[in-house]
């Protein structure tokens, strides 16, 4: 079956240290991946997709076709980086599956 | 543009009681999606349209629940009759196109059927 898994539903890390959000996804063919994140009392909005190869927030996702990994990683966390993380995968307009979360904790 | 526009935000209601929930998309976007947020299950698409047509409604939980949009800026999710298992909070999003590309979530609406 087609899914996308978070193996850990609640990560937590001290400030200035490094994080990686796990994804792995089992589909066929090419989908488009993406990471979404809810911050406290805020909307779910894109953080960053596999497509565009950039780097928001300090966020970098490499997709490995291999491993079907899209790991999401920062080098030094933040506080304010504390959120909900969701991996999301798009099999254009045939299949939308989210994952079913990460919350991230930064501790001071 | 205030983006994807939900109401109610918060909606409490009995049992056996018809609940619907309500969506103005972003102005241009030709898609719009419905999905359930709960603790358990996390966010579970329940279905998207694309140019007001129902494409893939495979994820609406049983006949209890409808969806309709009558035109491109509206957009309608409706539990009849509502149940406690049904209290989540229910996300409306829309993006340009379907497949592929951002999509854009509304607040959300929590609702508690009790």
């Amino acid at each position: 079956a087609q899914r996308v898994t978070q193996p850990e539903k609640l990560l937590s890390v001290f400030k200035g240290a490094p994080v990686e959000l796990k994804c792995n996804y089992s589909y066929s063919g090419s989908p488009e991946l993406f990471w979404y994140v809810q911050y406290s009392r805020q909307r779910l909005q894109l953080l960053l997709r596999h497509i565009s190869r950039e780097s928001i927030k300090g966020f970098t996702a490499d997709l490995n076709k291999g491993e079907t990994s899209f790991h999401l990683k920062k080098p030094f966390a933040q506080e304010e980086d504390s959120a909900m993380y969701y991996c999301a995968v798009d099999n254009y307009g045939q299949n939308f599956v989210f994952g079913p979360g990460t919350r991230l904790s930064v501790l001071p | 543009d205030a983006g994807v526009i939900q109401s109610p935000r918060h909606e409490v209601t009995e049992m056996g009681q018809e609940v619907t929930l309500r969506c103005k998309p972003i102005s241009g976007h030709n898609s719009l999606f419905w999905y359930r947020q709960t603790m358990m299950r996390g966010l579970e698409l329940l279905i998207y349209f694309n140019n007001n047509v129902p494409i893939d409604d495979s994820g609406m939980p049983e006949d209890r629940f409808s969806a309709k949009m009558p035109n491109a800026s509206f957009s309608t999710l409706k539990i009849q009759p509502s149940e406690p298992r049904d209290s989540a909070v229910y996300f409306c999003a829309s993006s340009l196109v379907v497949g592929g590309y951002e999509q854009y979530f509304g607040p959300g609406t929590r609702l508690t059927v009790t």
